[in-house]
Formats: structure tokens, sequence, C-alpha cells
């Protein structure tokens, strides 16, 4: 299983754009990118997941480059509610489970 | 309603006491899941059960004993508390054991031990 390394915290203020790395140099050709958000006293809630290039949705966009070994989980405009951990996961397309790091902890202040 | 109940929400409770958490899915989901949030907020899975069967066990006292009745419930009994076993326990739920997709988690039980 690839294992991740994102940053342990970030800091923002409200309108700024964040873009949270996360490297994963030992990923597997049949393994995919999620990323989860916690907030506080709440469980990890899905955000986004990508194979490859380019994948957006209402929420983020992720950035995931040819070699594979990195992404970026990119937030617009984040506002005081994003602050949350967010958890950069690699998952195997085959029968597995959710394996969580350590997660980046970002600060949006006003 | 909530897609994935836990219950109870808050639990503080005697070492070597026995005590039960409670889970609920109404996804129609056949994979249910239990994982373990320690103080370092490190997420570890616990346990996987698909349709009543289980097929994940991680590294677990035997302490711990799930009991999954039917597909859309999933309890966990813990035995002879310990302090160690103080952390958020989050119940989750996806498709099938190869929907990683989309995972949805409880909003957990917060078990103290004293």
């Amino acid at each position: 299983l690839a294992k991740t390394t994102q940053p342990i915290s970030m800091d923002s203020y409200e309108g700024q754009e964040v873009n949270i790395t996360c490297s994963h140099n030992n990923i597997a050709t049949n393994d995919y990118i999620t990323w989860y958000q916690q907030f506080p006293s709440q469980g990890p809630r899905f955000i986004i997941q990508g194979y490859k290039t380019k994948v957006t949705n209402e929420v983020a966009s992720l950035f995931i480059p040819a070699d594979r070994k990195s992404s970026t989980l990119s937030l617009p405009r984040v506002s005081l509610s994003d602050t949350a951990v967010y958890y950069c996961l690699v998952v195997s397309s085959g029968y597995s489970t959710l394996t969580f790091g350590k997660g980046t902890m970002l600060l949006v202040s006003p | 309603d909530t897609a994935v109940s836990q219950t109870p929400k808050y639990l503080v409770t005697q070492m070597g006491n026995d005590k039960s958490i409670k889970c609920e899915q109404n996804l129609g989901h056949d994979t249910m899941y239990w994982y373990k949030q320690d103080s370092k907020k490190f997420l570890k899975i616990m346990f996987s059960y698909n349709n009543k069967e289980l097929i994940i066990n991680e590294t677990v006292p035997n302490r711990f004993s799930p009991k999954s009745p039917d597909k859309a419930h999933l309890n966990l009994h813990i035995n002879s508390l310990e302090l160690g076993d103080s952390a958020v326990y989050f119940c989750a739920s996806s498709q099938d054991p190869t929907d990683f997709y989309g995972y949805t988690f409880g909003s957990g039980t917060r078990l103290t031990v004293v």
C-alpha cells in the first residue's frame, strides 16, 4: 500500500485558494487517489477522487501529474467552514479498506 | 434522516466494564466498518463486515467483538474495558467491499474509560 505524505498543517484566509499537496511515490497502477475531509467531532467525509490528470466537482479540484507520484487538492475561495483536517489516501481498486494518515489540519481565518 | 447513525455519542465508563456501541445505516449498503481514532487522531480500521459476514479483522484484542444481526446494523461490544480503549469509534458503510469511492461515516462515539 502506497504511503502518503502531506503537510501537517496549513493556514489560510477567507476567500483564498488553498492547495494541499500529497506525495505518494510508491503508488501502484491500480491505485486511486482519494481525499476526505473531517470536521471536529464528525466522521470523515468523501471529497474527491481521481486516477490521473484533473478532476473537479462542486467542492474541490484534484490535480494529478502524469507520473502520479503526487496530487494536489485545490479548494477555491475557502471560507471559515472549510477549517478541517484533510486526508489524502491511496486506495487500491481491489478489495481493500481506507488507510488514513495524519492528514493536514487547515485553519481558515477571517 | 441520518445515513449512518451511532449510539451513544458519548460513553464514559470505568475500567473493567463491558459496553456496546450500536451502528445502523439506511443507505442499503452491503458493507460496514468500525474504525478507531486515537488521541493522536490516527484513524485505523478494526473490522469490516459484508452482508453480515466478517471479512476484515485487523489486529484488535479479542475483547472487541463485532456483531452484525443484519446488513444494516453493525454493533461493537467491548469487554473488560481498559484505559487505552479510550478513543473515538467511527462506524462506516460502503456499497460493497470494493467501493472505495465513497465511504459514509457516522459521527462517532467518544469512549472515555476512567
